[in-house]
């Protein structure tokens, strides 16, 4: 079976300071991954999405990045942190490839900036 | 882009009864629909979902139909109980396939409290 891995869990940083979150996910090959944001514990924000090592798409102009340095790990990452980059980011997976939908999401990391 | 409209924004039911909540999407390509529960602190947990060929389906006490006509599905949950009290989301997608890759536009949420 699969299973999606988040951390760290919580993270309280100041403002200006780098930020670096990792997703990975184990059980399958070539997911579908996916970055999402959610503040103030309502509605989803799909920030960035990856089909393949190394390619990223963005779906919102922000302050965030992303990266997948390799098939399973997804990296989600700032320069320089903002106190509107609060809020619960949540990592997705789905299987890829046409006919296949259901997305499956991580346990999270709450980040504070202060 | 997609866009998905949710309501109520709240819904207040008591243990037994039943609870509906309904969704409406604007873009006619998409063809799946899931639901998610997600209770405080916890990540989103897809509770049922349907495809644009199937009308409706069930799951022992929850069910969603889909009216494609219309761009509007609605999540059903009878004999409501107090651990069904969550956020409910709904959310659709034009699945993996082409150049969606599954991405999932997403409505903002009902904030279900079923009283005991």
């Amino acid at each position: 079976s699969q299973t999606i891995h988040q951390w760290p869990a919580t993270l309280v940083q100041p403002v200006g300071s780098p930020l670096s979150l990792e997703c990975t996910v184990e059980g399958t090959s070539n997911p579908n991954l996916y970055w999402y944001r959610q503040a103030a514990g309502r509605g989803l924000q799909l920030l960035f999405y990856s089909v393949g090592i190394g390619q990223i798409s963005s779906e919102v102009p922000q302050n965030l990045s992303a990266s997948r340095p390799q098939d399973r790990q997804f990296i989600l990452s700032s320069k320089k942190l903002l106190l509107s980059d609060s809020g619960f980011y949540l990592c997705a997976w789905s299987f890829p490839g046409t006919g296949t939908y259901e997305q499956y999401f991580g346990p999270g990391t709450r980040l504070t900036v202060t | 882009g997609e866009n998905v409209e949710q309501h109520p924004s709240t819904l207040s039911v008591q243990e037994g009864d039943s609870a509906v909540i309904k969704c409406t999407y604007s873009d006619s390509a998409s063809n799946y629909f899931p639901w998610y529960k997600q209770e405080l602190g916890k990540r989103p947990q897809l509770i049922i979902d349907i495809r644009s060929n199937v009308g409706e389906k069930k799951d022992q006490r929850i069910a969603v139909t889909l009216n494609k006509t219309a761009k509007h599905f609605s999540l059903h949950i009878t004999e409501t109980q107090p651990e069904d009290s969550a956020v409910y989301f709904c959310a659709a997608s034009m699945g993996a396939g082409g150049t969606s890759y599954g991405k999932l536009t997403f409505g903002q949420g009902t904030i279900l409290t079923v009283h005991p």
